[in-house]
């Protein structure tokens, strides 16, 4: 699967937007970009998943550039149980199996 | 609907003896994967399984790890002679399909090794 890169760590205060970049300019035309999140002590959550199209759902949006080369993880209203480790991970559509390659992500800090 | 069952929550094991992580996946899954998180790293896959079938195991230890699914009851990890660098959270997954599916994490094992 091809790589992606994030920053380490972004902050934001409570009630405001978060927008989490992702960068995978090597990406193929056939990877899908994943968002899962993990919060202290949990497992990852899955966030949000898409190919091409911006795509929205009830946890989040996710904005994905035109040439797919980078792509972004909106939270439209950051609420203090937001804060974990945000994670932008690319899985081959199709032809291999959901195995996921975490990398370090990016620690999300929410200040009240 | 409950989601992904793993337990115990917390295992202590000396040195040498064997340890059994369990994994119980949502109604319906019949994929399941286990990560493994070192303390201070981020997580690493270790194994992939369907029912009754091992389909990845890329990411085990060559020696002392096991992993199975079978037919009835929970996916199970096993160590065997387990040694300090043991010592991680390790979680379970499942998801309805194989491709391009979410997937649902349980909560984790915290294996500590004295």
């Amino acid at each position: 699967d091809a790589k992606t890169t994030q920053p380490n760590s972004m902050e934001s205060n409570e009630e405001e937007p978060v927008h989490l970049p992702c960068n995978h300019s090597t990406i193929s035309g056939t990877d899908y970009i994943h968002w899962y999140r993990q919060l202290p002590s949990q497992g990852p959550e899955y966030v949000i998943h898409g190919l091409t199209s911006n795509v929205n759902n009830r946890m989040a949006s996710l904005a994905i550039a035109e040439d797919r080369k980078s792509s972004t993880l909106i939270l439209h209203r950051a609420t203090l149980r937001d804060a974990a480790v945000y994670y932008c991970i690319l899985i081959t559509g199709g032809t291999s199996y959901g195995k996921l390659t975490f990398g370090q992500g990016t620690i999300l800090t929410v200040h009240p | 609907n409950a989601g992904v069952m793993q337990n115990p929550r917390h295992l202590v094991r000396r040195r040498g003896q064997e340890a059994r992580l369990r994994c119980s996946p949502m109604k319906g899954h019949s994929h399941v994967y286990w990560y493994r998180q070192l303390p201070e790293e981020g997580l690493k896959f270790m194994v992939y399984l369907q029912k009754e079938n091992i389909i990845d195991e890329s990411g085990m230890p060559k020696e002392r790890f096991s992993a199975e699914f079978p037919k009835e009851g929970p996916s199970i990890l096993r160590i065997q002679q387990v040694v300090r660098g043991d010592s991680a959270a390790y979680f379970c997954a499942s998801s309805p399909g194989a491709f391009n599916q979410p997937q649902h994490f349980g909560d984790g094992t915290r294996l500590s090794i004295l």
